[in-house]
């Protein structure tokens, strides 16, 4: 039973317009939430996080939305660049700590020149 | 101030066997993180270890065991290897959970471990 998806196995973008990868969640007692961006041969790389008082934070060309009584989140990377083409993949924690993040299956995002 | 980084980067095990992976966490990092990745999968959390003491476990069974030594860098073990072991093992490590950072996890490239 997952209880992180992500339901849009890949996504493809022009360069310049915004990408929006999207994350459902099983679980109301996560509170903390993360995406991470991985390209191949390398670890997975945080990118920015948003905890379950909020419902929208921004980093740069990176904002992502939570909607929690959806259960839901969004990552939208506004202008898009080539170099942003990697694997997303969204995570969630019950706890504080980071003792068991969930992480959902990822989404390869290509961004076309 | 070094990376994350894991060894070997890839090995080949028969099944039944027993295999040990190393991982140095990042300068200044006293936690750390070891998580499975099934190919096509995101990343599954196997345990933490802070201090030197398992911190967290998910659900992996007890063949699974780690250990984190004084410096911080840290062992995954696993005995009596099955087919279903073949995966990429990723380490994190991170700051204290008390501090402000504990959420941002440092990754290292993996280790490949292919079980035939």
């Amino acid at each position: 039973d997952q209880q992180v998806k992500q339901n849009s196995p890949s996504l493809s973008v022009q360069e310049g317009r915004i990408s929006i990868l999207n994350c459902d969640y099983t679980n109301s007692m996560f509170d903390y939430f993360l995406w991470y961006k991985k390209y191949p041969a390398e670890g997975p790389t945080f990118l920015i996080s948003i905890s379950s008082i909020k419902d929208k934070n921004e980093d740069g060309r990176f904002t992502v939305f939570l909607n929690k009584s959806a259960k839901h989140l969004s990552l939208h990377i506004v202008p898009s660049q080539p170099g942003d083409s990697a694997v997303y993949f969204c995570a969630a924690s019950e706890d504080n700590y980071g003792q068991n993040f969930v992480f959902g299956p990822g989404t390869r995002l290509s961004v076309l020149p | 101030e070094t990376g994350v980084t894991q060894s070997p980067t890839h090995l080949i095990k028969t099944r039944g066997q027993q295999v040990t992976l190393r991982c140095s966490s990042q300068s200044g990092h006293n936690t750390v993180s070891w998580y499975q990745q099934a190919l096509g999968q995101g990343p599954q959390f196997i345990f933490q270890y802070y201090r030197e003491e398992e911190n967290g476990r998910g659900n992996f069974p007890p063949r699974f065991s780690g250990l984190q030594f004084p410096n911080y860098s840290s062992e995954l073990n696993v005995n009596a290897l099955e087919l279903d072991d073949s995966a990429l093992y990723l380490c994190a490590s991170s700051l204290d959970p008390s501090s402000g950072g504990w959420y941002e996890q440092y990754f290292g490239p993996g280790t490949r471990l292919t079980v035939t």
